[in-house]
């Protein structure tokens, strides 16, 4: 299988919250992140949590982490419209790489 | 925060031709950079790594002599396509290091026609 695995499409109402997921394989992950891509452009980073953290929360989003089971998760409050773009997990480890890997993504789809 | 510009946004050229894609870190020193490619649907392919000064780093499967890489300086790299195919258009998407962080481009849509 993947090194990062996300389902590939959620859709969610408008105001809803939205829970996006993630699974990881690499024990040795040291970085944990969330990417946001809109149509036709680049990576945003949204957030990221280091592996020593449980949850992590900024404004809208809140990152849950179980390193146990290797599951990521964000979830965004009161889902707008606008939020509606492709969202990327990735992980890396720590030391001198760089170069996260980054799973599928999942389509994230806001219905007025 | 840090901010990576790239450009063009968007290329159509003609097959057989060359492309050159810039990528510039605009408020920080980036000795690193790196290049993905995203197919439709896909996750970004790392292509490869670019560091300031010295060769750049291909990933396994990477024509290096089709994908030229430049880091000639500490705020810019360029990926040129040599001999462009139909099969080369692609989304190409740049990241720069700054600090534990990489930080992305626009990405540059590519049409080969």
């Amino acid at each position: 299988g993947e090194d990062v695995e996300q389902s590939l499409f959620l859709s969610v109402r408008e105001g809803d919250s939205s829970v996006i997921n993630c699974t990881y394989t690499d024990s040795s992950s040291t970085y944990l992140y969330w990417y946001k891509q809109e149509p036709g452009a680049g990576l945003q980073l949204l957030t990221y949590i280091f592996s020593n953290m449980d949850m992590k929360q900024d404004q809208r989003l809140t990152v849950l982490l179980n390193k146990k089971d290797k599951h990521l998760s964000l979830r965004i409050a009161d889902t707008q419209t606008g939020d509606s773009a492709i969202y990327f997990c990735a992980e890396r480890t720590g030391g001198g790489s760089y170069i996260p890997t980054f799973g599928r993504g999942t389509s994230l789809i806001v219905h007025p | 925060g840090a901010v990576v510009s790239q450009h063009p946004s968007r290329v159509i050229c003609k097959s057989g031709t060359s492309v050159k894609i810039e990528c510039r870190s605009l408020d920080f020193q980036a000795t690193t950079m790196f290049w993905y490619r995203q197919f439709p649907k896909q996750s970004l392919m790392l292509m490869a790594t670019s560091n300031e000064g010295s060769k750049a780093t291909y990933e396994q499967g990477v024509e290096k002599d089709k994908f030229l890489i430049n880091h000639a300086s500490l705020t810019l790299s360029t990926l040129t396509v040599t001999s462009a195919h139909p099969e080369d258009s692609s989304f190409y998407i740049c990241s720069a290091r700054f600090g534990q962080e990489a930080f992305f481009g626009q990405g540059t849509r590519l049409t080969v026609v």
